[in-house]
Parts: C-alpha cells; sequence; structure tokens
C-alpha cells in the first residue's frame, strides 16, 4: 500500500514554455500534499504544501506565480512550473501524507520524481 | 542550528556485514517524529522506519533498525546482513510537534552508502 505515482518521469523543454507534473495517491486519499525540488547529490528542499481544496502553502523564497500548485482531489495535486528556464531545471518530487487513520503511521510516501530539462 | 545532523557524507560496509548511519535531531518539541528514507539512483524516495518521541522500545522493520536515544537526541538507523542493493543515499528526517504545521519534513543531508561485494 502507499503509493504514490508521479507523471511525467522526465520531460525537456524549451525556455518559456510551462511544464505541469502530476502527483497521485493511489491507494489512499491525501488531503495534504507535498511538493520538494532537489539538486544533484543534495538534500531535498521543501517548496510548497498543498493542501485539497485550499491554496497552497509556499515556502520563503519560492515564487508562487512561477510554481502553480493545485490540489484539486484528495488524490492528485499538480505543480506547473510557468515560463521554464534552465535554471528551473531540476528534479522534483512530490510526497502524499498518509494520517495514518486507517491504521499505521502518519507517514509521508514519496512519489518516483521529474527530471526536468529546459533547454 | 540544523535541525538533522547527518555527519557522515559517505560509508562502505562489506556485504553481509552491518552498518550504521548516524542521525541527531535538535528540537525543543516534546512530540515528534522520526523518518529514514532510502533513494537509490533512481530518485524515488523509499520509507524505511519511522520513531516517534513517546516509543519506548527502538523500532524495527525487517533488516532495518533504529537505535533511538532520545537524552542524547540521536536516532541512528542499522542495517543488518548489507545487501547489495542497499546502495543509496539515505536520508534522516524529523517531524516535529502536532496539528497542522507539523506534517512538514525537515531532512538531513543523507549519507550515501556503498555495499562492497
Amino acid at each position: 500500500g502507499a503509493v504514490v505515482s508521479q507523471h511525467p518521469s522526465w520531460v525537456i523543454c524549451k525556455s518559456g514554455t510551462s511544464v505541469k507534473i502530476e502527483c497521485r495517491s493511489l491507494d489512499f486519499q491525501a488531503t495534504t500534499m507535498f511538493w520538494y525540488r532537489q539538486f544533484p547529490k543534495q538534500s531535498l528542499m521543501l517548496m510548497a504544501t498543498s493542501n485539497e481544496g485550499s491554496k497552497a502553502t509556499y515556502e520563503q523564497g519560492v515564487e508562487k506565480d512561477k510554481f502553480l500548485i493545485n490540489h484539486a482531489s484528495l488524490t492528485l495535486s499538480t505543480l506547473t512550473v510557468t515560463s521554464a528556464h534552465p535554471e528551473d531545471s531540476s528534479f522534483y518530487i512530490c510526497s502524499a501524507r498518509d494520517s495514518g487513520l486507517a491504521g499505521g503511521t502518519d507517514t509521508q510516501y514519496f512519489g518516483p520524481g521529474t527530471r526536468l530539462t529546459v533547454l | 542550528a540544523q535541525k538533522i545532523t547527518q555527519t557522515q557524507p559517505g560509508m562502505f560496509v562489506q556485504e553481509k556485514e552491518a552498518v550504521t548511519l548516524d542521525c541527531t535531531y535538535d528540537t525543543s518539541d516534546q512530540s515528534y517524529g522520526l523518518f529514514w528514507y532510502k533513494q537509490p539512483s533512481s530518485g524515488e524516495m523509499i520509507f524505511l522506519i519511522y520513531q516517534g518521541s513517546y516509543d519506548e522500545q527502538n523500532a524495527t522493520e525487517g533488516r532495518y533498525s533504529l537505535n533511538f536515544q532520545k537524552a542524547r537526541k540521536s536516532a541512528n538507523l542499522v542495517i543488518s546482513a548489507s545487501q547489495l542493493g542497499d546502495s543509496a543515499m539515505y536520508f534522516c528526517a524529523m517531524r516535529e510537534g502536532v496539528g497542522a504545521g507539523s506534517y512538514q519534513l525537515t531532512f538531513g543531508k543523507g549519507t550515501k552508502l556503498s555495499v562492497i561485494p
């Protein structure tokens, strides 16, 4: 159980275009999802917390107009990188919070990540 | 000050041997949770084990165990009988407090484990 999918797994786009990344919890409902960014050989950096039915909470320094987050259902959150530039190239990884109400521990389960390359 | 400290950037272990990955944490909260995740080269973050601050016994999950020393604020991961597939980055993470704001995790910088045949 506790499977999170992420799509696409990799994407190459031209500078100035927008890219949408989907994060789905497949076997549990997630009222809270998280979006992280990871640079090579570094740890995960939290970008924003996505709550179902409300606006996302962005971490300091993350441009909310550039990284649009939508959490329209209990199993889907999307991150749209608008007007992407080469400096946005990175590994983006989402997680979904399993509150553990159905048993188990309140835990974040991660998707497989999306490698974005902006040319 | 860093909330999660992993002092070992890289570790080597012989196949079939046990290895301990260090993690210390800093919090003033009484209620918190500690997690270990494994990240192979594919990039996926795999949840390994969880320890709650009020748990009296050390968590175990198959070949993984967490050596929780609350007074020392350490939560070391022990992997027994290492396998080649254990080669990966390992991240220690903490969730602090209770309530909505407590859902976030703070990650350490990670330890790269290499298992030698």
